[in-house]
């Protein structure tokens, strides 16, 4: 069974222009979330997606935005790029549940902001 | 709030070595989820563990074991005889709902490095 897949695995974009993050869930999952890794900042909770609807958001600005289509995959998409946007954005995927399902990760997009 | 520490921020054992990763919370729920996660060097975060907040039965699996401690709010990560392949960054994850959302939070991470 295939897993979370990601694309691009790289980007880089000039600060100002927009970036656009693709996500595939692992078949049969309906929940997407997207997070953050900057380099030692952990991981940041960007968005959660089920069902097509945007259940949860983080504390980003409303330039990260987001959607769900009907088949789950999921893109991210951040406007404005600033050069602290810089970071590895990481996709994950889980069947919908009430905080008890462990989530399935992609292997993340490495977007790089100059 | 919803809060993860894990303070170590880097570990190094030799090899065969035993080694414990801490993860203190901090929630005001009374159910909860909290989750361990390895980052390898290759990216993928790999799901490891899940324990509820109303089971404090520490749990083995292999040369992995984790102590929950509600007393404490810790939910520690021991692996025996460590090898080289163990060399990641462990994440520990704490999950709530409220209010029909689902909300989780995940420390900064520990760095583990195995010398061979």
């Amino acid at each position: 069974e295939a897993g979370v897949t990601q694309s691009p695995t790289h980007l880089i974009k000039t600060r100002g222009q927009q970036a656009t993050l693709r996500c595939s869930p692992i078949s049969g999952h309906t929940s997407v979330y997207w997070y953050q890794q900057a380099l030692g900042l952990g991981l940041q909770f960007l968005l959660w997606y089920d069902e097509g609807e945007e259940r949860n958001r983080g504390n980003f600005p409303p330039r990260f935005s987001g959607r769900q289509f009907p088949n789950y995959s999921s893109e991210l998409n951040v406007n404005a790029l600033e050069l602290e946007d810089s970071a590895l954005y990481l996709c994950a995927s889980s069947l919908r549940g009430q905080g008890n399902i462990e989530q399935y990760f992609g292997p993340g997009t490495r977007l790089t902001v100059t | 709030a919803q809060k993860v520490t894990q303070a170590q921020t880097e570990i190094s054992v030799v090899e065969k070595e035993d080694v414990t990763l801490d993860c203190v919370y901090e929630t005001r729920d009374t159910t909860y989820y909290l989750f361990w996660y390895k980052q390898p060097p290759s990216g993928e975060l790999v799901f490891l563990i899940r324990r509820n907040s109303f089971d404090e039965q520490n749990e083995i699996s292999g040369r992995y074991s984790w102590n929950f401690q509600k007393s404490t709010s810790s939910f520690n990560f021991t692996i025996t005889a460590s090898q080289v392949v163990d060399s990641a960054v462990y994440f520990c994850a704490l999950s709530e709902v409220s209010g029909g959302y689902q909300k989780v939070t995940f420390g900064t991470g520990t760095k583990l490095q195995v010398i061979p």
